[in-house]
């Protein structure tokens, strides 16, 4: 089956600009997490989303940062504008069911200048 | 929330040598993960514990989970150069997962 994959796999854009992320998890893996690592530190949690909805976004860093999964499928994370701080590796991952091991996306390398 | 601390954060072996990380919570685990992230790519499972005095083993990989389910150490026997990469230990938080900020293993051949 394919993995988690997520577009682009790097991205490198001015302050100020947007920026949108996709991941397209495991094919009927309801359960789908964005996670950030700045560099140097540990891996954080962004939020959570079962099928559409958004089970947790409690690590939403503010306002600025978007995510989406709508229909359930693929899932969508902006940022605008983009920060400086923002910069990054964020991994997507999905589980088919609340739990499970992850399996997650190779990650998408963000750079704000 | 869970707050999980690793040590080392980073560890240098000579390749044949054993080493272990160790992975500490602050709360009770209930599903603690290890994964492993080359660079470039995302994380790969390696081994889930469950159950208090649980251990797994995978080729030359070895994690247990304490009796009191607040520590898990991830053990390898004779590594290897293919062993190199950051490890993580994750845990499940009410279906959420955490990390801690892992723990970056070179093995010099």
């Amino acid at each position: 089956e394919a993995g988690v994959t997520q577009f682009p796999s790097h991205s490198v854009i001015e302050k100020g600009q947007t920026v949108t992320l996709r991941c397209d998890p495991i094919s009927g893996h309801d359960n789908l997490y964005w996670y950030r690592r700045v560099m140097g530190k540990e891996i954080k949690f962004l939020l959570h989303f079962v099928k559409e909805s958004k089970q947790d976004e409690s690590g939403m860093p503010n306002n600025r940062f978007l995510a989406e999964r709508t229909g359930g499928t693929y899932s969508t994370l902006k940022v605008q504008p983009a920060e400086l701080e923002d910069s990054g590796v964020y991994f997507c991952a999905s589980s088919l069911v609340g739990g499970a091991p992850l399996h997650f996306g190779n990650g998408t390398r963000l750079t704000v200048t | 929330s869970q707050e999980l601390e690793q040590s080392p954060q980073s560890l240098i072996v000579q390749e044949g040598k054993n080493l272990t990380i160790n992975c500490t919570s602050s709360k009770t685990l209930y599903g603690l993960y290890w994964y492993k992230q080359k660079y470039g790519e995302g994380l790969i499972f390696l081994m889930m514990l469950q159950k208090g005095g649980e251990e797994k083993s995978h080729e030359k990989i070895t994690a247990k989970l304490d009796e009191k389910k607040q520590q898990s150490s991830l053990h390898i026997t004779a590594s290897q150069p293919s062993h190199a990469g950051i490890y993580l230990c994750g845990a499940d938080n009410n279906n959420d997962m955490r990390f801690g900020a892992g723990t970056r293993l070179t093995v010099k051949p």
